[in-house]
């Protein structure tokens, strides 16, 4: 069925540096691909989408183009902060209604 | 913005209870709630969808008598761990549709359950 992979492990890096997150997913339709963040104690939050191939999406620096020929959404922030430490989740629409499937997500620590 | 209120954030109990998950839409009225539930290091998988109203509809593989969701209301929906097992320990998150902007999902914080 639809899914989506994320890279394994936790992220740590210092404040300012490139950060990138991969994903990659397996359809068999056109989905629509989200990148979900959540911070300590709250709820996942839509930090950007992409509905079609080679849409970009973007939001408070983070940025993923929806690469159908890779079957990838990888999230890119060129200076992250300290603020941006949280759990990254990449997502695909399962059909419509908003199901949605998840990847496990990643745990981004940024040092300062 | 929006709020979707989950509680508890987390609970231990001993095997063979059963344990209550509320999630509630503070200031907006959500038509269909999602329930979903990340094992360690595994995926945030979708387990069931509830309309206000309605019987959920589970997804495959997903117990429907053992995870009992009730969404009687469009501010609150509730899941129940029926006698819980230790392999039930998972995080449980929901999401909330807005009832006017479709589009928009809101989630609560989860709800981590270990089971002893």
């Amino acid at each position: 069925g639809d899914s989506v992979t994320q890279m394994e492990g936790p992220v740590t890096l210092s404040e300012e540096a490139f950060l990138t997150i991969n994903c990659t997913y397996t359809a068999t339709g056109y989905p629509s691909l989200f990148w979900y963040v959540q911070y300590p104690g709250e709820g996942l939050q839509l930090l950007l989408k992409a509905t079609k191939a080679d849409d970009k999406g973007s939001n408070k620096g983070f940025e993923a183009t929806y690469r159908k020929e890779t079957t990838s959404f990888h999230l890119e922030k060129g200076s992250v902060q300290v603020s941006d430490s949280a759990v990254y989740f990449c997502a695909l629409t399962l059909g419509g209604n908003n199901r949605l499937a998840f990847g496990k997500g990643n745990q981004v620590v940024v040092i300062p | 913005g929006a709020v979707v209120s989950q509680h508890p954030s987390r609970v231990i109990c001993k095997s063979g209870t059963s344990v209550k998950i509320e999630c509630r839409s503070l200031d907006f009225q959500a038509t269909t709630m999602f329930w979903y539930r990340q094992f360690p290091k595994k995926s945030l998988m979708l387990m069931a969808t509830s309309n206000e109203g309605s019987k959920a509809t589970y997804e495959q593989g997903v117990e429907k008598d053992k995870f009992l969701i009730n969404h009687a209301s469009l501010t609150l929906s509730t899941l129940t761990v029926t006698s819980a097992h230790p392999e039930d320990s998972s995080f449980y998150i929901c999401s909330a549709r807005d009832r006017e902007y479709h589009e928009k999902l809101f989630f609560g914080s989860g709800t981590q359950l270990s089971v002893l």
